[in-house]
């Protein structure tokens, strides 16, 4: 699977838009871009995926460069439940789901 | 709708006990994994299983063992309990697509004294 580097912490005002960032520089054609994110000591939620094209949910939105080499996540208007760790996964392997040490997002009022 | 739970949510051991952690998924997902989470750092993958009946190690497997009976349970068993192995254990289950997420339980927390 492709290695990902994530920042290891941003800052974030509430009701600002939270842009996170991913390099996967090595990533191939067939890998998709996933996040999650751990609120403190629960279990980690999925948010978004996507391959290619830029994707929409709920709950954020994925930009994913032509390249496919970068990727941003975006809270469009953070709040403070939004603080969390946050984990850019890139995965081509059937079963395997593997977490680096993702970015901590803190929202400030 | 239960999703993943898992078994228990606290526990104590003294070390050289032995224990079994149960995931339970009611989602009929053939994809289930175990983690281990300690202080400050990410989730590492002890191990996993691509359906019933079959088990492979992950990234951490020594001193755990797993076992996978039914399709919807997914068992991890500490033997001889040691403190290196105090931490927060996660476990998650998905659907065997390609393009799937993957939902994971609220943690067990134990602590091996």
């Amino acid at each position: 699977d492709a290695k990902t580097t994530q920042p290891t912490s941003m800052d974030c005002a509430e009701g600002r838009a939270a842009n996170l960032p991913c390099n996967h520089s090595t990533i191939s054609g067939n890998e998709y871009v996933y996040w999650y994110r751990q609120i403190h000591s629960q279990g980690p939620q999925y948010i978004i995926h996507g391959l290619k094209n830029n994707e929409t949910n709920e709950m954020a939105s994925l930009i994913i460069t032509e390249d496919r080499k970068s990727s941003t996540l975006i809270l469009p208007h953070a709040t403070l439940r939004d603080t969390a760790v946050y984990y850019c996964i890139v995965r081509v392997n059937d079963y395997k789901l593997s977490f680096g040490a993702g970015t901590t997002v803190t929202v400030r009022a | 709708n239960a999703g993943v739970t898992q078994t228990p949510k606290f526990r104590v051991l003294k070390t050289g006990q032995s224990m079994t952690l149960l995931c339970a998924q009611d989602m009929n997902h053939e994809y289930m994994y175990w983690y281990r989470q300690d202080p400050g750092m990410g989730l590492r993958l002890i191990h996993y299983s691509v359906g019933e009946g079959t088990t492979a190690k992950g990234e951490v497997p020594d001193g755990y063992n797993v076992s996978r009976l039914k399709k919807q349970n997914f068992l991890l068993g500490l033997e001889s309990a040691a403190p290196s192995q105090t931490s927060v254990y996660f476990c998650a289950s998905r659907r065997t697509e390609m393009n799937t997420e993957a939902f994971f339980g609220q943690g067990t927390r134990l602590t091996v004294v």
